[in-house]
Protein backbone atom coordinates (compact mmCIF):
# COMPACT_ATOMS: atom_id res chain seq x y z
CA UNK A 1 0.00 0.00 0.00
CA UNK A 2 1.44 3.30 -0.69
CA UNK A 3 2.67 5.67 1.71
CA UNK A 4 1.07 9.38 2.07
CA UNK A 5 2.58 11.34 -0.32
CA UNK A 6 3.53 15.25 -0.05
CA UNK A 7 4.21 17.59 -2.81
CA UNK A 8 6.09 19.70 -3.60
CA UNK A 9 8.61 18.56 -1.71
CA UNK A 10 10.96 21.38 -1.82
CA UNK A 11 9.80 24.86 -1.96
CA UNK A 12 11.40 28.48 -2.28
CA UNK A 13 9.41 31.64 -1.98
CA UNK A 14 9.63 35.12 -1.13
CA UNK A 15 8.17 37.04 1.95
CA UNK A 16 4.37 38.05 1.32
CA UNK A 17 4.14 35.40 -0.96
CA UNK A 18 1.43 32.62 -0.33
CA UNK A 19 1.79 28.94 -1.19
CA UNK A 20 -0.09 25.81 -1.29
CA UNK A 21 1.03 22.48 -0.11
CA UNK A 22 -0.75 18.73 -0.75
CA UNK A 23 -1.12 15.60 0.84
CA UNK A 24 -2.37 12.49 -0.27
CA UNK A 25 -2.99 9.97 2.30
CA UNK A 26 -3.09 6.62 2.24
CA UNK A 27 -5.94 4.80 0.48
CA UNK A 28 -9.02 4.23 2.84
CA UNK A 29 -7.76 6.89 5.45
CA UNK A 30 -10.27 9.59 5.84
CA UNK A 31 -8.24 11.68 8.83
CA UNK A 32 -5.50 14.01 7.30
CA UNK A 33 -3.09 16.33 10.25
CA UNK A 34 -0.48 18.28 9.41
CA UNK A 35 2.18 19.60 11.56
CA UNK A 36 4.65 22.55 11.40
CA UNK A 37 8.07 21.57 12.17
CA UNK A 38 10.85 23.89 13.30
CA UNK A 39 14.30 23.86 14.72
CA UNK A 40 12.88 26.70 17.48
CA UNK A 41 9.62 24.97 18.34
CA UNK A 42 9.55 21.52 17.18
CA UNK A 43 6.43 19.87 16.03
CA UNK A 44 3.18 21.95 16.37
CA UNK A 45 0.07 20.95 15.40
CA UNK A 46 -1.24 22.78 12.76
CA UNK A 47 -5.41 21.10 12.02
CA UNK A 48 -6.95 18.10 11.34
CA UNK A 49 -9.51 17.35 9.23
CA UNK A 50 -12.15 14.18 8.50
CA UNK A 51 -14.86 14.03 5.75
CA UNK A 52 -14.25 17.71 4.65
CA UNK A 53 -14.86 19.33 7.80
CA UNK A 54 -11.60 20.40 9.78
CA UNK A 55 -12.40 18.68 13.70
CA UNK A 56 -9.02 19.97 15.40
CA UNK A 57 -7.08 23.08 15.46
CA UNK A 58 -3.48 24.48 16.85
CA UNK A 59 -2.86 27.74 17.68
CA UNK A 60 -1.41 29.42 14.55
CA UNK A 61 -2.73 32.71 13.21
CA UNK A 62 -5.35 32.71 10.50
CA UNK A 63 -2.79 32.84 7.90
CA UNK A 64 -2.79 29.25 8.12
CA UNK A 65 -5.78 27.53 6.26
CA UNK A 66 -6.53 24.13 4.84
CA UNK A 67 -9.15 22.10 3.37
CA UNK A 68 -9.92 18.59 2.25
CA UNK A 69 -12.04 17.00 -0.62
CA UNK A 70 -14.20 14.46 -0.89
CA UNK A 71 -11.39 12.08 -1.84
CA UNK A 72 -9.85 12.27 1.21
CA UNK A 73 -6.56 14.36 -0.53
CA UNK A 74 -5.90 17.85 1.46
CA UNK A 75 -4.04 20.90 1.09
CA UNK A 76 -2.91 23.75 3.65
CA UNK A 77 -2.31 27.16 2.35
CA UNK A 78 -0.24 29.59 4.25
CA UNK A 79 -0.89 33.45 2.66
CA UNK A 80 1.52 36.24 3.32
CA UNK A 81 4.46 34.12 4.02
CA UNK A 82 7.12 35.31 6.87
CA UNK A 83 10.51 34.36 7.56
CA UNK A 84 9.12 32.14 10.52
CA UNK A 85 7.14 30.36 8.26
CA UNK A 86 10.38 28.29 6.67
CA UNK A 87 9.84 25.18 8.18
CA UNK A 88 9.42 21.30 7.45
CA UNK A 89 5.35 20.52 7.06
CA UNK A 90 4.47 17.11 7.61
CA UNK A 91 1.22 15.81 6.95
CA UNK A 92 -0.16 12.57 8.55
CA UNK A 93 -3.05 10.25 7.63
CA UNK A 94 -5.11 7.74 10.18
CA UNK A 95 -7.65 5.00 9.33
CA UNK A 96 -11.16 4.78 10.61
CA UNK A 97 -10.44 3.93 14.29
CA UNK A 98 -7.10 3.51 14.77
CA UNK A 99 -4.80 5.09 17.03
CA UNK A 100 -1.79 5.84 14.52
CA UNK A 101 -0.95 8.35 12.59
CA UNK A 102 0.98 7.26 9.25
CA UNK A 103 3.23 10.50 8.60
CA UNK A 104 4.26 11.90 4.72
CA UNK A 105 7.99 12.88 4.29
CA UNK A 106 7.04 16.61 4.31
CA UNK A 107 7.70 20.03 1.93
CA UNK A 108 10.62 21.89 3.33
CA UNK A 109 9.46 25.57 2.77
CA UNK A 110 11.87 28.29 2.43
CA UNK A 111 11.03 31.74 3.06
CA UNK A 112 13.12 34.32 1.47
CA UNK B 1 2.63 22.42 26.44
CA UNK B 2 4.46 18.68 26.29
CA UNK B 3 2.84 16.48 28.87
CA UNK B 4 6.43 14.51 29.06
CA UNK B 5 9.65 15.15 29.75
CA UNK B 6 12.70 13.16 28.51
CA UNK B 7 16.41 13.48 28.42
CA UNK B 8 17.55 15.58 25.93
CA UNK B 9 20.04 12.35 24.32
CA UNK B 10 21.26 9.32 25.32
CA UNK B 11 23.59 6.97 23.48
CA UNK B 12 23.91 2.58 22.77
CA UNK B 13 25.94 0.43 21.87
CA UNK B 14 24.87 -1.73 18.56
CA UNK B 15 23.07 -5.21 19.19
CA UNK B 16 22.55 -3.72 23.29
CA UNK B 17 19.04 -3.18 23.78
CA UNK B 18 18.14 0.90 24.56
CA UNK B 19 16.01 1.97 27.29
CA UNK B 20 14.18 5.30 27.09
CA UNK B 21 12.50 6.42 29.54
CA UNK B 22 9.74 9.22 29.83
CA UNK B 23 8.08 10.87 32.73
CA UNK B 24 4.21 11.95 32.47
CA UNK B 25 2.99 12.91 36.05
CA UNK B 26 -0.19 14.38 35.10
CA UNK B 27 -1.23 11.77 32.73
CA UNK B 28 -4.83 11.36 33.63
CA UNK B 29 -6.63 8.05 33.55
CA UNK B 30 -8.05 8.16 29.92
CA UNK B 31 -4.90 9.31 28.43
CA UNK B 32 -2.58 6.63 26.49
CA UNK B 33 1.60 7.04 26.04
CA UNK B 34 2.20 6.81 22.61
CA UNK B 35 6.17 6.48 21.07
CA UNK B 36 7.04 7.73 18.05
CA UNK B 37 10.48 8.16 16.47
CA UNK B 38 11.61 10.48 13.82
CA UNK B 39 14.67 9.85 11.38
CA UNK B 40 16.85 12.10 10.38
CA UNK B 41 14.78 14.23 7.43
CA UNK B 42 12.00 12.11 7.59
CA UNK B 43 8.38 11.92 8.94
CA UNK B 44 7.57 10.75 12.59
CA UNK B 45 7.26 7.03 12.10
CA UNK B 46 4.99 5.39 14.90
CA UNK B 47 6.12 3.06 17.36
CA UNK B 48 4.17 1.66 19.95
CA UNK B 49 1.40 2.74 22.77
CA UNK B 50 -0.27 1.63 25.56
CA UNK B 51 -3.21 2.53 28.70
CA UNK B 52 -1.99 0.68 31.75
CA UNK B 53 -0.53 -2.93 30.60
CA UNK B 54 2.84 -3.48 29.36
CA UNK B 55 3.03 -3.89 25.23
CA UNK B 56 5.44 -5.36 22.43
CA UNK B 57 4.83 -5.61 19.41
CA UNK B 58 7.70 -6.00 16.16
CA UNK B 59 9.69 -3.01 16.97
CA UNK B 60 10.11 -2.84 20.59
CA UNK B 61 8.18 -2.71 24.34
CA UNK B 62 6.44 -0.04 26.48
CA UNK B 63 6.67 -0.70 29.95
CA UNK B 64 4.44 1.55 32.11
CA UNK B 65 4.92 1.64 35.88
CA UNK B 66 1.90 0.83 38.09
CA UNK B 67 1.33 4.47 38.82
CA UNK B 68 1.20 5.33 35.42
CA UNK B 69 3.46 8.71 35.95
CA UNK B 70 6.29 6.97 34.06
CA UNK B 71 7.68 4.71 30.89
CA UNK B 72 10.40 3.31 29.30
CA UNK B 73 10.09 2.62 25.73
CA UNK B 74 12.59 -0.20 24.73
CA UNK B 75 14.18 -1.49 21.99
CA UNK B 76 15.61 -4.89 22.14
CA UNK B 77 18.92 -4.97 20.13
CA UNK B 78 19.44 -1.76 18.64
CA UNK B 79 20.88 -0.84 15.27
CA UNK B 80 22.41 1.89 13.63
CA UNK B 81 18.99 2.41 11.84
CA UNK B 82 17.84 3.12 15.44
CA UNK B 83 19.38 6.11 15.77
CA UNK B 84 16.63 8.61 15.88
CA UNK B 85 14.73 11.59 17.76
CA UNK B 86 12.30 9.70 20.11
CA UNK B 87 8.92 11.51 21.03
CA UNK B 88 7.17 10.13 24.03
CA UNK B 89 3.63 11.72 24.12
CA UNK B 90 0.58 11.92 26.11
CA UNK B 91 -2.67 11.77 24.14
CA UNK B 92 -6.39 10.67 24.64
CA UNK B 93 -6.39 8.79 21.66
CA UNK B 94 -9.78 7.29 19.68
CA UNK B 95 -10.22 10.20 17.29
CA UNK B 96 -7.99 12.69 19.07
CA UNK B 97 -5.35 12.99 16.20
CA UNK B 98 -4.28 16.26 17.52
CA UNK B 99 -0.79 15.19 18.82
CA UNK B 100 1.33 17.55 20.78
CA UNK B 101 5.09 16.86 20.72
CA UNK B 102 7.75 17.81 22.84
CA UNK B 103 11.90 18.12 22.47
CA UNK B 104 12.42 14.09 22.57
CA UNK B 105 14.97 11.93 22.92
CA UNK B 106 18.40 11.79 20.60
CA UNK B 107 19.43 8.34 20.39
CA UNK B 108 22.71 7.60 18.93
CA UNK B 109 23.29 3.67 18.35
CA UNK B 110 27.44 3.58 18.10
CA UNK B 111 29.10 0.88 16.59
Amino acid sequence: KAGVTQTPRYLIKTRGQQVTLSCSPISGHRSVSWYQQTPGQGLQFLFEYFSETQRNKGNFPGRFSGRQFSNSRSEMNVSTLELGDSALYLCASSPPIADEQFFGPGTRLTVL
Amino acid sequence: DAKTTQPTSMDCAEGRAANLPCNHSTISGNEYVYWYRQIHSQGPQYIIHGLKNNETNEMASLIITEDRKSSTLILPHATLRDTAVYYCIVNSGGSNYKLTFGKGTLLTVNP
